[in-house]
């Protein structure tokens, strides 16, 4: 059990244009899913908490406005990209957990490369 | 602020050999540990969880926790090459596996035939 789904796995996009990433919990309800990039060779990065039904809570130094989230349902969270940059080439994850103790599962993330 | 410490590595181990991997926090208060593997390019995947003292183990892992000390380890038995990999320490304070995780900058593990 625990299973998260991410897609696309992969996308090119030109720069200017918006990019939507969507994480669904397979089978398991998650009232709040993560969403982290992580550039090359370096550390797992939290951008923001996507709490369902609300708005999502952004780190520090993590543009809201540049970086949409949507968590509509118990089941799916999107990220979109706006207005994609080369800077914003990164590999994203999106992770969920059921909650208490329970750890958090991570989608197989989505690489995005702008040109 | 909670903080996560861990060696970067590279950690060299051969073949067949114990991997001992270790993890240090600064929260006293946290409450859920633990161990997940990354392959280049590829998302975390979780290994190991632990929630008390002692030892718990898994196959050829074990994970090994001290709250007194503060630190967490994994070891891992007869060391495959496939076993290489980026291996990152994972804690939370709140008891819930949602809020406050911290992740340390994680252990990069070669296993050499």
């Amino acid at each position: 059990g625990a299973v998260v789904s991410q897609h696309p796995s992969w996308v090119i996009c030109k720069s200017g244009t918006s990019v939507k990433i969507e994480c669904r919990s397979l089978d398991f309800q998650a009232t709040t899913m993560f969403w982290y990039r992580q550039f090359p060779k370096q550390s797992l990065m939290l951008m923001a908490t996507s709490n369902e039904g609300s708005k999502a809570t952004y780190e520090q130094g993590v543009e809201k406005d540049k970086f949409l989230i949507n968590h509509a349902s118990l089941t799916l969270s999107t990220l979109t990209v706006t207005s994609a940059h080369p800077e914003d080439s990164s590999f994203y994850i999106c992770s969920a957990t059921k909650g208490g103790r329970s750890p958090l599962h991570f989608g197989n993330g989505t690489r995005l490369t702008v040109t | 602020q909670k903080e996560v410490e861990q060696n970067s590595g590279p950690l060299s181990v051969p073949e067949g050999a114990i991997a001992s991997l270790n993890c240090t926090y600064s929260d006293r208060g946290s409450q859920s540990f633990f161990w997940y593997r990354q392959y280049s390019g590829k998302s975390p995947e979780l290994i190991m969880s632990i929630y008390s003292n002692g030892d718990k183990e898994d196959g050829r892992f074990t994970a090994q926790l001290n709250k007194a000390s503060q630190y967490v380890s994994l070891l891992i038995r007869d060391s495959q090459p496939s076993d290489s990999a980026t291996y990152l320490c994972a804690v939370t304070y709140s008891g819930g596996g949602a809020d406050g995780l911290t992740f340390g900058k994680g252990t990069h593990l070669i296993i050499q035939p």
